[in-house]
């Protein structure tokens, strides 16, 4: 069974640029999560999906971050305008339902300078 | 809201136990969470935890007081490719799922 899949893997941009990260989920799983991994700590919740529908972003700072998955399926999480405090590993995890154990892609490595 | 406390670091030798604390201080509680998490890489499921008392998966325990809220993890026979972070999570009551992960414990395993 396919893992979750996550692109890019390294983003490098200036700030002000924007930025998006494509998540697709493992193939069932209804529930999708969008995490920010900050070094040293552990992933905090962005938002998170049950299908097409939003369940969860209260974490989701929307002046700048904003996230969509249209088709219940693949996710895009987009960051417009970039702050150098984004700079973070943006984790995508799905899992078959809520409370259901939550399986991670590799992580997008976002750099801002 | 929530508050978890894991030690930030620490170190053991191969073939050793160690024994890696979680207190959590929640609004509601469903279950915990154990996430293991090599360098650069995602976090993987490492185990779940209900019910008060200790769950043994293979070289891996993990251990639960609700009433304490206290949870720890029990790697014995350490190996070096057990060297990551380990992270707990506390599941907040049905209904509304959403993980907080405490900070992480890196765990160095040494010859």
């Amino acid at each position: 069974e396919a893992g979750v899949a996550q692109s890019p893997r390294y983003k490098i941009i200036e700030k002000r640029q924007s930025v998006a990260f494509w998540c697709n989920p493992i193939s069932g799983h209804a529930t999708l999560y969008w995490y920010q991994q900050i070094l040293g700590q552990g992933p905090k919740l962005l938002i998170q999906f049950q299908n097409n529908g939003v369940v969860d972003d209260s974490q989701l700072p929307k002046d700048r971050f904003s996230a969509e998955r249209l088709k219940g399926v693949d996710s895009t999480l987009k960051i417009q305008p970039a702050k150098l405090e984004d700079s973070a590993v943006y984790l995508c995890a799905s899992s078959t339902g809520g409370g259901e154990t939550q399986y991670f892609g590799p992580g997008t490595r976002l750099l801002v300078l | 809201g929530q508050n978890i406390d894991q030690p930030t670091e620490m170190t053991a030798t191969e073939g050793a136990i160690v024994q890696i604390n979680c207190t959590y201080q929640t609004s509601g509680f469903n279950g915990l969470f154990w996430y293991q998490q090599h360098a650069g890489e995602a976090p993987t499921f490492l185990s779940y935890n209900v019910l008060d008392g200790l769950e043994e998966k293979g070289r891996f325990s993990s251990f639960l007081s609700r009433s304490k809220g206290y949870s720890y993890l029990l790697l014995k026979e350490l190996q070096m490719k057990d060297s990551a972070s380990y992270l707990c999570a506390p599941e907040p009551p049905t209904g509304s799922y959403q993980l907080t992960f405490g900070k992480g414990t890196k765990l160095s395993v040494i010859p």
